[in-house]
C-alpha cells in the first residue's frame, strides 16, 4: 500500500494569514501515460464527513474557494490556504488514488492562532 | 443535490454481523462506482470496499476480505455492506461515498458501528 505522510500534524495560523500543509507519498503517484498526479485533498470540519477540495493535485472541485490551492508532483505535495478564514478550521487529509487501496494521510489539524 | 443516507449501524458483539445500507438520491446511481470508507474516532479515513455501476465488479481492503460483502440494488438506489465476523478493530463510522471523476467525491453523514461485548 502507498503510505501518505503529512506535516505538520497540527498548525495554528492567524486569520488572514497563509496556511501550508505538506503531504508525502511513499511512492510516486504520477502516472506517466497522462502526466497526472493521482492526489486529492479533503477538508473535514468537526462532526462532518470529509469534503473533496482538490483532485489531480491542483484542480479545485466546483464551488471550492480560490484561496485553496494545491501543488506538487511525484511524491511531494502542498495544500495552501492563501488567507485563512474562520470557517477553514478543520482537519485536512491528502489522499492518493493512484493504486488500490486508495489511502489517506494522517491528517493536519488546522486551528486559528 | 447529491444525498447519501447511511443506516444500519449499532452495537454488535465480537463475531457478530451487521448490514449497512445507503440510500442515494440526486444523481444517476447506476452510473457511479460506490464505496464504503470507515473512520475510527480521531483517525484517518480508511477505504473499505467499492462496487461498479452494475454490481459486477468489487474490491476490498485486505483487512475485510472474506468477511465483508458489498452489493447494490440499482432499482432501489441503495448500496449495502454486509459485515460478518466483526472484530473490535472494525469499530468506526462507516461512510457511503460516491465514486466521482477522477476520485471519490460526495460522502454521507456516516453510521456508527460499535463492536463490544
Amino acid at each position: 500500500d502507498i503510505v501518505m505522510t503529512q506535516s505538520p500534524d497540527s498548525l495554528a495560523v492567524s486569520l488572514g494569514e497563509r496556511a501550508t500543509i505538506n503531504c508525502k507519498s511513499s511512492q510516486s503517484v504520477l502516472y506517466s501515460s497522462n502526466n497526472k498526479n493521482y492526489l486529492g485533498w479533503f477538508q473535514q470540519r468537526p462532526g462532518q464527513p470529509p469534503k473533496l477540495l482538490i483532485y489531480w493535485a491542483s484542480t479545485r472541485e466546483s464551488g471550492v474557494p480560490d484561496r485553496f490551492s494545491g501543488s506538487g508532483s511525484g511524491t511531494d505535495f502542498t495544500l495552501t490556504i492563501s488567507s485563512l478564514q474562520a470557517e477553514d478550521v478543520a482537519v485536512y487529509y491528502c489522499q492518493q488514488y493512484y493504486s488500490t487501496p486508495q489511502t489517506f494521510g494522517q491528517g493536519t489539524n488546522l486551528e486559528i492562532k | 443535490e447529491v444525498q447519501l443516507v447511511e443506516s444500519g449501524g449499532g452495537l454488535v458483539q465480537p463475531g457478530g454481523s451487521l448490514r449497512l445500507s445507503c440510500a442515494a438520491s440526486g444523481f444517476t446511481f447506476s452510473r457511479h462506482w460506490m464505496h464504503w470508507v470507515r473512520q475510527a474516532p480521531g483517525k484517518r479515513p480508511v477505504w473499505v470496499s467499492r462496487v461498479n455501476g452494475d454490481g459486477s465488479t468489487t474490491a476490498y481492503a485486505d483487512s475485510v476480505k472474506g468477511r465483508f460483502t458489498i452489493s447494490r440494488d440499482n432499482a432501489k438506489n441503495t448500496l449495502y455492506l454486509q459485515m460478518n465476523s466483526l472484530r473490535a478493530d472494525d469499530a468506526a463510522v462507516y461512510y457511503c461515498v460516491r465514486g466521482g471523476e477522477p476520485t471519490i467525491d460526495y460522502w454521507g453523514q456516516g453510521t456508527l458501528v460499535t463492536v463490544s461485548s
